[in-house]
């Protein structure tokens, strides 16, 4: 299957401080990502979906201030996670879809602590 | 909204022995796509099986299969011959058509056995 690069794979931040996570499909083009969140034991729920060149459609409840999402390459889609707080804590995960009827290829996850 | 149903938080089987993990959804498609995906500790999501709507033939894999009662809105994934690399957590997702997202489920944690 395609190859779906996340980086990095943990980051430890200080309170008040931003972090970036990239996303990049390293074979294909990726029209669309989207980033999932996943707690301890929880299953993935989705932040956001972004298409290529517009700007990321956020879900309920998600702070798009707050989580910010680019993707401004057909390869690359970044999660900047603004004004860190220790509750932002947690595990995030991107996939990465060609196009509308193609498969979904998932990240390796990123694994964020602030302290 | 779609929403995934996994009834089974935890499962646990013998090695070799078959093992058959519970999903139902709810959507007013007609035209969807069903997942497994397995998520070992490493929280890397791997592709199981992923099964259309519009085939009424069962998708399998391997060791893997599903059953797909599209009537009942139902799509358990059937292990046989467990092995000790199978334990796992278990997703089942939903994806409609057109440029959607993957709904998951809770997730089932399958124990196996030795």
């Amino acid at each position: 299957g395609a190859v779906v690069s996340q980086h990095p794979s943990w980051v430890i931040c200080k309170s008040g401080t931003s972090v970036k996570i990239e996303c990049r499909s390293l074979d294909f083009q990726a029209t669309t990502m989207f980033w999932y969140r996943q707690f301890p034991k929880q299953s993935l729920m989705l932040m956001a979906t972004s298409n290529e060149g517009s700007k990321a459609t956020y879900e309920q409840g998600v702070e798009k201030d707050k989580f910010l999402i680019n993707h401004a390459s057909l390869t690359l889609s970044t999660l900047t996670v603004t004004s860190a707080h220790p509750e932002d804590s947690s595990f995030y995960i991107c996939s990465a879809r060609a196009g509308v009827n193609t498969e979904a290829f998932f990240g390796q996850g990123t694994r964020l602590t602030v302290v | 909204a779609q929403t995934v149903t996994q009834s089974q938080p935890e499962m646990s089987v013998q090695e070799a022995e078959t093992v058959t993990l519970s999903c139902t959804y709810d959507t007013s498609e007609s035209d969807y796509y069903l997942f497994w995906y397995k998520q070992p500790p490493s929280r890397q999501m791997i592709l199981v099986i992923r099964q259309e709507a519009y085939k009424q033939q069962n998708a399998t894999e391997n060791r893997f299969s599903v059953n797909f009662q599209k009537a009942a809105k139902s799509f358990s994934l059937k292990i046989s011959d467990s092995q000790l690399g199978d334990a796992a957590m278990y997703f089942c997702a939903y994806r409609g058509s057109g440029n959607t997202p993957l709904v998951f489920g809770k997730g089932t944690r399958l124990s196996v056995i030795a």
